[in-house]
């Protein structure tokens, strides 16, 4: 089992729906969690982070993080085209920084 | 506008040559990654430096990688020799003493 798990997706929503992307992990001691968002042969962009339980807004996008239920989830607002991009969900499970991140999650939003 | 930089951006080279890889991170963070990217493997860590000091290579294959940080504004990474399967996008990202990472633009590199 990965450590990270995403659904690979493509996610196709249409313009102006909400995108929600989410992600699993299985180390319960994972202490913080991280959306990266990657354009197509570009390098990730940190779009959001969270720590704590409970949702995490800014701007558009919402982080929400259950511990329990161990999973992360990210969600776009008034989904724009320039939103496509494969969504890499990244966790620190430990007190080192080590990123580990999942295989992504390609987001198709349609005109 | 601070960011992490990376040479070469793309590279050819030929099974056995040596390539050699460096990234100049943010001015004042003291945390550098490199991340190997492949469609298969998705984004890997090989290694991580902190104040210069490597803490963790794991993820690298010994036998024929190496990463050091001769100083604090430049981290390489060497593969010597090269192999197809070492064809890959290498990131570099770099961050202050925190979780969070700034990544390059990355090093595209083909082993024929």
């Amino acid at each position: 089992q990965k450590e990270v798990e995403q659904n690979s997706g493509p996610l196709s929503v249409p313009e102006g729906a909400i995108a929600s992307l989410n992600c699993t992990y299985s180390d319960r001691g994972s202490q913080s969690f991280f959306w990266y968002r990657q354009y197509s042969g570009k390098s990730p962009e940190l779009i959001m982070f969270i720590y704590s339980n409970g949702d995490k807004e800014d701007g558009r996008f919402t982080a929400q993080l259950n511990k329990a239920s161990q999973y992360v989830s990210l969600l776009i607002r008034d989904s724009q085209p320039s939103d496509s991009a494969t969504y890499l969900c990244a966790v620190i499970v430990d007190s080192s920084y080590k990123l580990i991140f999942g295989s992504g999650t390609r987001l198709l939003v349609r005109p | 506008d601070a960011r992490v930089t990376q040479t070469p951006r793309h590279k050819v080279t030929e099974m056995g040559q040596e390539v050699t890889m460096r990234c100049q991170p943010i001015l004042g963070h003291n945390t550098v990654f490199w991340y190997r990217q492949t469609m298969m493997q998705g984004l890997e860590l090989l290694a991580y430096f902190r104040n210069r000091a490597p803490l963790d290579d794991s993820g690298m294959p010994k036998d024929r990688f190496s990463a050091e940080m001769p100083d604090a504004t430049l981290a390489t990474l060497k593969i010597q020799p090269s192999e197809p399967r070492d064809s890959a996008v290498y990131f570099c990202a770099s961050g202050p003493d925190s979780d969070t990472q700034y990544f390059g633009p990355g090093t595209r590199l083909t082993v024929l």
